[in-house]
């Protein structure tokens, strides 16, 4: 069974630029998530999508950050513009289903450098 | 809200040998799970072991075990026979039924010395 892909793997943008990741989840997972994981810190979750349709997305920074998941299954999450703070590794992960029994799934993330 | 806090930003232990890694939680909640996973280099987040917090029972998985301490509400991993292969950061995590946002520790780094 293939993972969860991510793409790309590593970025390097100046501030007040644009960057979008994608993420590929597992064949069949309803829900996606992205978390955001600054360096020595855990990950945080930005948004969790439960097939094309937002659950969660109250940590999200909407002023700079947008996320979409067309058709329940690819997800892109942007930044526009990037700020310094924004460096840090963004996971995506998904899992089967929502409510109770949770696992969740991990890809190996895009680390974002913001100079 | 619920949060998770792992007191050991570094450890490091023989290898063979077994080491603990310490996890306390708070939370207002009287149903949810628990989680270790492991981050080594490649950054991919890989589940360990997980408890439900109904189950009074310690989970365990071959060399990964749990101590779950509800009233105390902490949650410590233990690994028997520590192996190179276990070098990697270490996340604990915490999740209710209902709230799928699974929040973490800081973690912690554990290195297994030859």
């Amino acid at each position: 069974e293939a993972g969860v892909a991510q793409s790309p793997r590593y970025k390097i943008i100046e501030k007040r630029q644009s960057v979008a990741f994608w993420c590929n989840p597992i064949s069949g997972h309803a829900t996606l998530y992205w978390y955001q994981q600054i360096l020595g810190q855990g990950p945080k979750l930005l948004i969790q999508f439960q097939n094309n349709g937002v659950v969660d997305d109250s940590q999200l920074p909407k002023d700079r950050f947008s996320a979409e998941r067309l058709k329940g299954v690819d997800s892109t999450l942007k930044i526009q513009p990037a700020k310094l703070e924004d460096s840090a590794v963004y996971l995506c992960a998904s899992s089967p289903d929502r409510g109770g029994n949770e696992k969740l799934f991990f890809g190996s993330g895009t680390q974002l450098s913001v100079l | 809200a619920q949060t998770v806090t792992q007191s050991q930003p570094e450890m490091s232990v023989q290898e063979a040998e077994t080491v603990t890694l310490s996890c306390t939680y708070d939370t207002s909640e009287n149903n949810y799970y628990l989680f270790w996973y492991k981050q080594p280099p490649s950054r991919q987040m890989i589940l360990v072991i997980r408890q439900e917090a109904y189950k009074q029972q310690n989970a365990t998985e071959n060399r990964f075990s749990v101590n779950f301490q509800k009233a105390a509400k902490s949650f410590s991993l233990k690994i028997s026979d520590s192996q190179l292969g276990d070098t990697a950061m270490y996340f604990c995590a915490f999740m209710t039924y209902n709230n799928n946002d699974m929040r973490f520790g800081a973690g912690t780094r554990l290195t297994v010395k030859p």
